[in-house]
């Protein structure tokens, strides 16, 4: 049982270029959301999902794109990376909606915008 | 305690000592919150809940406490050891389903001393 998985675990792009950073998890859970880690901050809802085909925008959505074809998968799309979003990435999912808000989370992706 | 800014808190303890770690949060209405480690290069790792109509938790030689008139919360570690050197957030949200949008503070380095 792999949990959530993300890759890559590190990349550098360049201002303008476009990535995806990959997700996925294998518990079958209905929610999956982005986050974002600066230092000295907390972690940043960036979208989430709460079901195939169905997300929605957390509190810093701007500049990124999501979509949730499969329940396995929450892909997270940089159109144009600009260095304000030089961070480290978390993808996190969850089983139960209402009695249940424990979060698990993947290892992270450390992303350089130069 | 959590704070908003570019330096984590740190709390320094010796190997075999009780540590407290504090946060405050903002919103009245939050009425379940949760405490995250993280330890270096990894992923938050959930530790420890607690719903509103609570005060304290048990864990594993962990406590959690709430104080809704002050709007406080509280992580004891008991006879801390060096595998719990981490970084801990609190986290609050209103619950069910409010865990969509979780709201994280800002983290405490918890550093153990040999």
């Amino acid at each position: 049982n792999a949990g959530v998985t993300q890759t890559p675990k590190f990349q550098v792009l360049k201002t303008g270029q476009s990535m995806t950073l990959q997700c996925a998890q294998d518990m079958n859970h209905e929610y999956m959301s982005w986050y974002r880690q600066d230092p000295g901050m907390g972690l940043r809802l960036i979208h989430y999902s709460v079901g195939a085909g169905i997300t929605d925008q957390g509190e810093v959505p701007n500049g990124y794109n999501v979509s949730r074809s499969t329940t396995e998968d929450f892909p997270l799309r940089l159109l144009s990376a600009a260095p304000s979003q030089t961070s480290v990435y978390f993808c996190a999912s969850r089983g139960e909606r209402t009695f249940n808000e424990k979060l698990f989370f993947g290892s992270g992706t450390q992303l350089s915008v130069l | 305690g959590e704070s908003v800014g570019l330096h984590l808190p740190t709390l320094s303890v010796q190997e075999g000592d009780n540590s407290i770690i504090n946060c405050a949060y903002s919103n009245s209405a939050s009425d379940y919150f949760i405490w995250y480690k993280q330890e270096s290069g990894k992923g938050p790792q959930f530790i420890i809940d607690i719903r509103s109509n609570m005060d304290k938790r048990q864990g594993q030689r962990v406590t959690v406490l709430l104080n809704k008139t002050v709007k406080h919360l509280s992580l004891q570690i008991a006879a801390t050891q060096p595998g719990d050197s981490a970084v801990y957030f609190c986290a609050e949200t209103q619950a069910p389903g409010g865990g969509n949008k979780l709201t994280f503070g800002t983290g405490t380095q918890l550093k153990v001393e040999l």
